[in-house]
């Protein structure tokens, strides 16, 4: 059961372009949510994240959207860079504390062409 | 400040062997956590420890995985026996305490079961 799901594999955005990546989720009691980068042969490093009180955060060129009724969430990365090629994974949690665990999706490998 | 240190990075075993992987996790970090990546999908929870207290091993395949983390500090995951299907990447992963949502990953370690 996929409870998060990443339906692109893979994206490739021209240098300079918006880049979306997409996130769906089916369980109702994820209230926090996260983006996680990859490069290959690195662990994840975290890059932005959304709780469920809110619809929109920002971080320097990095947005993520929250669509409660839909179940969905995007990350747009405006202006894309080169080096911003790499696996990106979503990332969901319920509850706090002790209780809370991350949820991940399967990835989008993101390419950003000159 | 240094980063959640794993080894090793790179194992191969033939299957019905035995493994064992290390993990450091930043100082001061009181959540720990092991996560599975097989190849193509997202990493997958294994074991969650608060401190040096077992919070969450659900999907832990307790038949021949096993994880402690002795005073609080770094942790050992076994494998033993292990099977074809356990090849992928370990990362082992640390918060400073459970619900921020915000875990740093080691580099992982490879195991490759054949």
């Amino acid at each position: 059961d996929q409870q998060v799901k990443q339906n692109s594999p893979s994206l490739s955005v021209q240098e300079g372009r918006i880049s979306i990546l997409n996130c769906d989720y089916t369980n109702s009691m994820f209230d926090y949510f996260l983006w996680y980068k990859k490069y290959p042969a690195e662990g994840p490093t975290f890059l932005i994240s959304i709780s469920s009180i809110k619809d929109k955060n920002e971080d320097g060129r990095f947005t993520v959207f929250l669509n409660k009724s839909a179940k969905h969430l995007s990350l747009h990365i405006v202006p894309s860079q080169p080096g911003d090629s790499a696996v990106y994974f979503c990332a969901a949690s319920a509850g706090t504390g002790t209780a809370s665990k991350l949820t991940f999706g399967t990835g989008t490998r993101l390419q950003v062409t000159l | 400040e240094a980063g959640v240190a794993q080894s090793p990075r790179y194992k191969i075993i033939e299957k019905r062997q035995s493994v064992a992987f290390w993990c450091n996790p930043i100082s001061g970090h009181a959540t720990l956590y092991w996560y599975q990546q097989i190849l193509g999908q997202g990493p997958k929870l294994l074991i969650q420890f608060q401190n040096n207290g077992v919070v969450d091993d659900s999907q832990l395949p307790k038949d021949r995985f096993s994880a402690e983390r002795l005073k609080g500090v770094d942790s050992t995951l076994k494998i033993q026996p292990a099977k074809l299907e356990d090849s992928a990447v370990y990362l082992c992963a640390s918060s400073l305490w459970a619900g921020t949502g915000e875990l740093f990953f080691g580099e992982g370690s490879r195991l490759t079961v054949l």
